[in-house]
């Protein structure tokens, strides 16, 4: 079993689409726990921290549940620069991401 | 406030060669990370740094790779000698500590031939 699994992808979607990732892990002493996104080429980039509680900036809502031992984004109104590849990271641990095309 | 340096930002060897990337973290950060990222997968750590002590190089391959952070500032990572399934993205990312968010710098890109 993998230590990060997130869904495969990928995922296309119009432009105001509503879209859910979802991640697993499996080491139950993660501390900390991020979404972060990678353009083509590029390297990763902090999307947001994901807290107990749950935690929003804008369009993007992460969630973590620690007693299943699972993370999930929600964008909201997509927009064509939200296409992307969406990486799970419970501390040093990524998956292997999943990847989003907003089309028009 | 200026972010991850690394270079070079490709890198073409032979197989068997060795290879020796460069990593200066941001200013003030205590951790640093090295991953590798093959084409299509997520990043894989390879060695943790909290100042200039391991934290985690538990993926390492230490039979050919290797990572030093003296003074607890900059950063190099070596592989010899390389194999073809070495080429990859290797990542630099650092930390204000080792469960914050990480900041990664552009990459350099291997191609072992």
């Amino acid at each position: 079993r993998k230590e990060v699994e997130q869904d495969p992808g990928p995922f296309n979607v119009p432009e105001g689409a509503t879209v859910a990732f979802n991640c697993t892990y499996s080491n139950s002493a993660s501390q900390s726990f991020f979404w972060y996104r990678q353009d083509c080429r590029k390297e990763p980039k902090l999307l947001m921290s994901v807290y107990s509680s749950g935690n929003e900036d804008g369009r993007f809502t992460a969630q973590l549940n620690r007693a299943s031992q699972y993370i999930s984004l929600l964008i909201r109104d997509s927009k064509l620069s939200d296409s992307a590849t969406y990486l799970c990271a419970p501390t040093t641990r990524f998956g292997a991401g999943t990847r989003l095309t907003v089309k028009p | 406030e200026a972010g991850v340096a690394q270079s070079p930002r490709y890198k073409i060897i032979e197989k068997r060669q060795s290879v020796a990337f460069w990593c200066n973290p941001i200013s003030g950060h205590a951790t640093l990370y090295w991953y590798q990222q093959i084409l299509g997968q997520g990043p894989k750590l390879l060695i943790q740094f909290q100042n200039n002590g391991v934290v985690d190089d538990s993926q390492l391959p230490k039979d050919r790779f290797s990572a030093e952070r003296l003074k607890g500032v900059d950063s190099t990572l070596k592989i010899q000698p390389a194999k073809l399934e070495d080429s990859a993205v290797y990542l630099c990312a650092s930390s204000p500590s080792g469960n914050d968010e990480q900041y990664f710098g552009p990459g350099t890109r291997l191609t072992v031939t």
